[in-house]
């Protein structure tokens, strides 16, 4: 298996624009997280999925973003409009346990710069 | 609020010495207590877990040692090499499909 897939790898872009993340998760995993670090904050849970349905948002830091999981081979991140703020490295990470006893499988990241 | 709190921040060793790194938590409910390592450019990735019925565990020149009663744990890492440098985190969370809990990471550096 090809493992975590996510794009696109650098994504900069100005304040005010939409921006899309996405990650196609390991098949067979009913588990899809997506992730956030900064500096600062670590590594922060925003948003997971089990079997493409959304469990707990409360990650989320606002309405401007939102997720997607239309099928078991794909989910979005959107952030609509993006501010400076919001420049971290994505991190998408797949699941067959839910993280609590499985092992996180994550992608390389997006580093998204908002300028 | 964090659940899971993570020291140092970063952390400088000698070839062949031992790093340590330290994590407390909060919740009493966290039975599951993994270590993930990342290096630059790529996502964490599972070095070694641990759950509350042992007090260490070892994986080659890696210990995670379990406090139970002071809600702690660290990891340990023998022989240090130059190609341990990476950033660690420790995490926890607790049977029921929760999602694991990050503590901010440890940037370790190990210098010949």
């Amino acid at each position: 298996d090809a493992g975590v897939i996510q794009s696109p790898r650098h994504e900069v872009t100005e304040m005010g624009q939409e921006v899309t993340l996405r990650c196609k998760p390991i098949s067979g995993h009913d588990y899809l997280f997506w992730y956030r670090q900064t500096m600062m904050r670590g590594l922060e849970l925003l948003i997971y999925f089990n079997n493409n349905v959304p469990i707990d948002d409360s990650g989320m830091p606002e309405d401007r973003f939102s997720a997607k999981m239309p099928n078991a081979s794909f989910s979005t991140l959107k952030i609509q409009p993006s501010e400076p703020r919001d420049s971290a490295v994505y991190f998408c990470a797949s699941s067959s346990l839910g993280g609590d006893t499985g092992e996180l499988f994550f992608g390389e990241g997006s580093r998204l710069t908002v300028l | 609020q964090q659940q899971v709190k993570q020291s140092p921040q970063s952390l400088i060793v000698q070839k062949g010495g031992i790093s340590i790194i330290n994590c407390a938590y909060e919740n009493t409910a966290f039975d599951y207590f993994p270590w993930y390592q990342q290096f630059p450019g790529k996502g964490p990735a599972l070095l070694i877990a641990i759950r509350p019925d042992v007090s260490e565990k070892k994986e080659g020149r890696f210990t995670i040692s379990f406090n139970k009663s002071a809600k702690q744990f660290s990891l340990h890492i023998m022989d240090s090499q130059p190609g341990d440098s990476a950033t660690y985190f420790c995490a926890a969370s607790y049977s029921g499909n929760t999602p694991l809990v990050f503590g901010k990471g440890t940037r370790l550096s190990v210098i010949a």
